[in-house]
């Protein structure tokens, strides 16, 4: 059971560049999500996903592209990346929405823009 | 309160010591409240999911505690040990989104 993978675990973009950071799961959780974790902020919300085809924004979605176009992945798109974007990204999945299940974490992608 | 304080910041214990941190939250709009356990180099592992006002719970050595009415929530470990140093987040669930504090981050002195 490999839980939730995400891939890369490290990346250096350019100023400018685009990339995807890629999140699977194989626990067959609906809801799906994307933090960023910046020292002295903790973990923000990015986008998340209640189910495929379904996505929303969090408290941070600027700069940043969802879908889930399966129950298993969900991939986050930089379109332009930029330094503010250098962070840990983590992506995480739980049973149910309204969540009283508790996350399930990848194990990060670390990403600095220079 | 607008979002999720954890209290204190960093902590440091003798082994054998107990402790307990803090989580004050918006006593407003929560589904669940949750405790989770983050090791240097590792991601964030679930300890516990609180829902109602005056739930317990508990795991080994460490429990927690829920007050919705206040917006607060308490960890304990009872009997620190080395293996128990982590950052501790808590997070408001308010239905399909989370609020993460900062973290306490527990240091136990063997």
């Amino acid at each position: 059971n490999a839980g939730v993978t995400q891939t890369p675990k490290f990346q250096v973009l350019k100023t400018g560049q685009s990339m995807t950071l890629q999140c699977a799961q194989d626990m067959n959780h609906e809801y799906m999500s994307w933090y960023r974790q910046d020292p002295g902020m903790g973990l923000r919300l990015i986008h998340y996903s209640v189910g495929a085809g379904i996505t929303d924004q969090g408290e941070v979605p600027n700069g940043y592209n969802v879908s889930r176009s399966t129950t298993e992945d969900f991939p986050l798109r930089l379109l332009s990346a930029a330094p503010s974007q250098t962070s840990v990204y983590f992506c995480a999945s739980s049973y149910q929405t309204g969540a009283t299940y508790g996350y399930t974490f990848g194990s990060g992608t670390r990403l600095t823009v220079v | 309160i607008l979002n999720v304080e954890q209290s204190p910041q960093s902590l440091h214990v003798q082994e054998g010591d107990s402790t307990n941190f803090t989580c004050s939250f918006p006593s407003s709009n929560i589904y669940a409240l949750h405790w989770y356990r983050w090791e240097t180099a590792k991601s964030p592992e679930a300890l516990f999911v609180m829902t109602l006002n005056g739930d317990e719970k508990k795991k080994g050595r460490i429990s927690a505690t829920l007050n919705t009415k206040e917006g607060y929530s308490y960890l304990y470990i009872k009997g620190s040990q080395p293996e128990d140093s982590a950052t501790y987040l808590c997070a408001r669930n308010t239905g399909n989104q989370f609020y993460f504090g900062t973290g306490t981050s527990l240091t136990v002195i063997p």
